[in-house]
């Protein structure tokens, strides 16, 4: 059974900090991972996509990747109150595109002004 | 970014009768859409998979005769919810992908209720 496991949070920051989301794997085959935010009453918006290990930036965002631990994670700088929200991290099972995303259970964020 | 629309955005109808929602990717060629449905407070969960031209495979427990799925080009699927009941009642999300991308884009949502 191929499983992503988030802690459910919420996780909650104050405005301006850095939000570390983490997320763990169990698929060492795994190959692409993404990072979905999702407000509530709204469909998951991608935000951040990272295939190799590493970090990669964009914006106030940085996914981290580490395929040796199995997990990849989220920070999120100068923290808003506008980026509360469920984050969702999900994979790929292998290296075929068009293949389903396996989901976690997703981090829900709060951002206090 | 990859946009996808879905239409209606939320539809009520009576238990009995059909609904079909249609999930359209705006800007490039989607060779694979998938379907969720989502419950209040729960997780994303995969209805089915769909590739142009081809049958969807639905995930254990979908029934393929309710929810029917088709993939007719690369810019549309849609989704017929048949003799719908009130526990049909969920958040219906499509997400799409195109031939040599990983990333999947999804659609705003539709919004049924069954009465």
């Amino acid at each position: 059974q191929k499983e992503v496991e988030q802690n459910s949070g919420p996780l909650s920051v104050p405005e301006g900090a850095i939000a570390s989301l983490n997320c763990t794997y169990s698929d060492r085959g795994s190959q692409s991972f993404f990072w979905y935010r999702q407000y509530s009453g709204k469909s998951p918006e991608l935000i951040m996509f990272i295939y190799s290990n590493g970090d990669k930036e964009d914006g106030r965002f940085t996914a981290q990747l580490n395929k040796a631990s199995q997990y990849v994670s989220l920070l999120i700088r100068d923290s808003q109150p506008s980026d509360s929200a469920t984050y969702l991290c999900a994979l790929t099972p292998g290296k075929e595109a068009g293949t389903a995303l396996i989901f976690g259970k997703g981090t829900t964020l709060s951002v206090s002004s | 970014g990859a946009v996808v629309s879905q239409h209606p955005s939320w539809v009520i109808c009576k238990s009995g009768t059909s609904v079909k929602i249609e999930c359209r990717s705006l800007d490039f060629q989607a060779t694979t859409m998938f379907w969720y449905r989502q419950f209040p407070k729960q997780s994303l969960m995969l209805m089915a998979t769909s590739n142009e031209g081809s049958k969807a495979t639905y995930e254990q427990g979908v029934e393929k005769d309710k929810f029917l799925i088709n993939h007719a080009s690369l810019t549309l699927s849609t989704l017929t919810v048949t003799s719908a009941h009130p526990e049909d009642s969920s958040f219906y999300i499509c997400s799409a992908s195109g031939s040599f991308s990983y990333e999947q884009y999804f659609g705003p949502g539709t919004r049924l209720t069954v009465t």
